[in-house]
């Protein structure tokens, strides 16, 4: 069946340096993306979301960007902090409001 | 905004028991609430959707009369497992649906469940 696949499950990074997270789908009809972070035992917190139309979108030391020719999303993350350790999850909207969740991928930031 | 709970947040029964989850959108009306599961170091499987007076819709091989889900409210969506077994311990989000431009989904806490 169609999924949304993440080609990393780990990414250790240094504290400063910038992380890059990305992420594969595969339905051609989905048109709205949103990334997740998930901490320790915590529900996931929503980060950025970006839909169809756009192929880049900017937040807070945070960028996503969409390739639709090659079905690609990721989430690019500036000076990576302590605190951005944790799982993210890319997610897909099938335009039936249901969202499909990537396997995920664990930043480990270290000093 | 858009804050989402759960109660309880952790929960310990023995099996054949069963277990109410809670949902509350505490900021805002969520006339759709979705419930996921999630075990460990894996990633977020959508059990069921939870439209507010109508019947909840669930995705396939998700036992509808195990997992009994009941949207009374704009603000309020239940989960009951019932006749808990120990393959049920698991950690159950869910999430409201919320137009606000976007289709953006807020996720609750989480509850974990373990069934002795």
């Amino acid at each position: 069946g169609e999924s949304v696949g993440l080609h990393l499950p780990t990414l250790s990074v240094q504290e400063g340096d910038n992380s890059i997270i990305n992420c594969a789908y595969s339905n051609s009809a989905s048109d709205y993306f949103i990334w997740y972070k998930q901490e320790s035992g915590k529900g996931p917190q929503f980060i950025i979301d970006i839909r169809s139309n756009m192929d880049k979108r900017q937040g807070q030391r945070v960028t996503v960007l969409l390739n639709k020719t090659v079905k690609h999303l990721s989430l690019q993350i500036a000076a990576t902090q302590p605190g951005d350790s944790a799982v993210y999850f890319c997610a897909e909207n099938i335009g039936t409001d249901k969202l499909i969740f990537g396997t995920g991928t664990r930043l480990q930031v270290f000093p | 905004g858009a804050v989402v709970s759960q109660h309880p947040s952790r929960v310990i029964c023995k099996s054949g028991t069963s277990v109410k989850i809670e949902c509350r959108s505490l900021d805002f009306q969520a006339t759709t609430m979705f419930w996921y599961r999630q075990f460990p170091k894996q990633s977020l499987m959508l059990m069921a959707t939870s439209n507010e007076g109508s019947k909840a819709t669930y995705e396939q091989g998700v036992e509808k009369d195990k997992f009994l889900i009941n949207h009374a409210s704009l603000t309020l969506s239940t989960l009951t497992v019932t006749s808990a077994h120990p393959e049920d311990s698991s950690f159950y989000i869910c999430s409201a649906h919320i137009l606000a431009g976007v289709d953006t989904q807020y996720f609750g806490p989480g509850t974990r469940l373990t069934v002795l």
